[in-house]
């Protein structure tokens, strides 16, 4: 139980183009979805807290208006970078935590790089 | 803001012997999870930690809370070559909503 997808797993596009990641939770209804960015041997970066039918929260430094989070259901978050740039290349993760829960599940990652 | 501070930072151990690894704060958790994350993956959880003084296993793990409520540690059992990867703690301070503070990650490499 408690498994998240992403798609894509890997996108490569091209400067200044938008890109869409997807974010489910398969088997459990999320009403919390977290975006994390992680740089090559680092840690994880929390970008945003995305609440079912709310807006979503980001942490300091995040452009909102660059990373663009919609949790329009219960099982689906979706995170859209905007006029991406080189500087946005980065493994970026979702994770999701169901009602009453402490734990946070990831998905799988998706590799974005910017050309 | 919270930080965690998690040791070591990379450890290169022969199959067999026994792991031990911790994060420590000076912030006071009330939950607190370990992680292990493969190469080009998304963290697994391992371990999830809810009390003061909490002992956990699962299978050759094995994670506690501390008393203080401002560390963790988790113990790895007769490594196999299968444990290699970075091994995460993570902690949340307040309810259900508060977002999780990671430690730095310790790298983990079993020689076969």
């Amino acid at each position: 139980g408690a498994v998240v997808s992403q798609h894509p797993s890997r996108v490569i596009c091209k400067s200044g183009t938008s890109v869409k990641i997807e974010c489910r939770s398969l088997d459990f209804q999320a009403t919390t979805m977290f975006w994390y960015r992680q740089f090559p041997k680092q840690s994880l970066m929390l970008m945003a807290t995305s609440n079912e039918g709310s807006k979503a929260t980001y942490e300091q430094g995040v452009e909102k208006d660059k990373f663009l989070i919609n949790h329009a259901s219960l099982t689906l978050s979706t995170l859209t970078v905007t006029s991406a740039h080189p500087e946005d290349s980065s493994f970026y993760i979702c994770s999701a935590r169901f009602q009453g829960a402490h734990e946070q599940y990831f998905g799988p990652g998706t590799r974005l790089t910017v050309t | 803001g919270q930080q965690l501070n998690q040791s070591p930072q990379s450890m290169f151990i022969q199959e067999g012997e026994d792991v031990s690894m911790n994060c420590t704060s000076s912030s006071i958790f009330n939950t607190w999870l370990w992680y292990k994350q493969d190469p080009g993956e998304g963290p697994v959880l391992l371990i999830a930690l809810y009390k003061a003084g909490e002992l956990t296993s699962n299978g050759r793990l094995t994670a506690q809370f501390g008393i203080t409520r401002k560390d963790s540690f988790l113990n790895i059992s007769a490594s196999i070559p299968s444990d290699v990867g970075i091994y995460f703690c993570a902690g949340q301070l307040g309810g259900y909503g508060n977002k999780l503070v990671f430690g730095a990650g310790t790298i983990l490499r079993v020689k076969s």
